[in-house]
């Protein structure tokens, strides 16, 4: 099935730093998603791109979907200790294709902010 | 206020009882899953719904069963068989149309000792 490589998987910064992390895959995706996910809850949607080359912000946020729809990034400027958590990468193939419901995730990237 | 909503939070159960961990949405969406996280392994799929009697398996849905009576509910029974029960489970939910995101509700940890 397809697989989602998400790096790194952890990041140690410190407070103000700006935080960049990736998802590439072997497989071509329609659609990217960003989520963060704080401890013991479910993961809330950041970002959704849905174009080849489209760049979109969310406050200090700002993710890109690939121009060959097989990598996306996630940024995040001047970090702040609500930031901490963990980000996870999704891509969509279309409805019910590629995977067994056309969604595949990454991993997770484990954000920790050192004051 | 829409959302999905997941029952309960934290729920303690003895090996080789089955236990029924409940989530509801209301926001009208078509599809429903489930998901199960453990540490370190990211999300993997247990069971999805795309429509209202109907249901399929994902890539571990031994030992787990679902239905899909109502369009709002999606119900996730972990049977006695299986094997590692214990893990933080997650509902979630989506439009049918195209490309429509995927949207969390906030978790059941499930304690089998």
């Amino acid at each position: 099935g397809q697989q989602l490589n998400q790096s790194p998987q952890s990041m140690f910064i410190q407070e103000g730093e700006d935080v960049s992390m990736n998802c590439t895959s072997s497989s071509i995706f329609n659609t990217w998603l960003w989520y963060k996910q704080d401890p013991g809850e479910g993961p809330v949607l950041l970002i959704a791109l849905y174009k080849a080359g489209e760049l979109t912000s969310n406050g200090r946020l700002t993710a890109q979907f690939g121009i060959t729809r097989k990598d996306s990034f996630l940024n995040i400027s001047a970090s702040i200790p609500s930031d901490v958590g963990i980000y996870f990468c999704a891509g969509q193939s279309s409805w019910g294709g590629g995977g067994a419901d056309g969604l595949t995730f990454g991993k997770g990237t484990h954000l920790i902010i050192q004051p | 206020d829409g959302g999905i909503t997941q029952s309960p939070k934290y729920l303690f159960r003895k090996e080789g009882q089955n236990v029924t961990l409940s989530c509801e949405q209301n926001l009208n969406h078509d599809a429903m899953y489930w998901y199960r996280q453990d540490p370190g392994q990211g999300l993997r799929l247990i069971y999805y719904s795309q429509i209202v009697n109907d249901f399929q398996k994902g890539d571990i849905a031994e030992g787990y069963s679902v239905s899909r009576e109502k369009k709002e509910s999606f119900p996730l029974t972990v049977t006695s068989a299986q094997k590692n029960p214990t893990a933080f489970y997650l509902c979630a939910s989506r439009q049918s149309s195209y490309n429509s995101p995927l949207h969390f509700g906030n978790g059941t940890r499930l304690t089998v000792t």
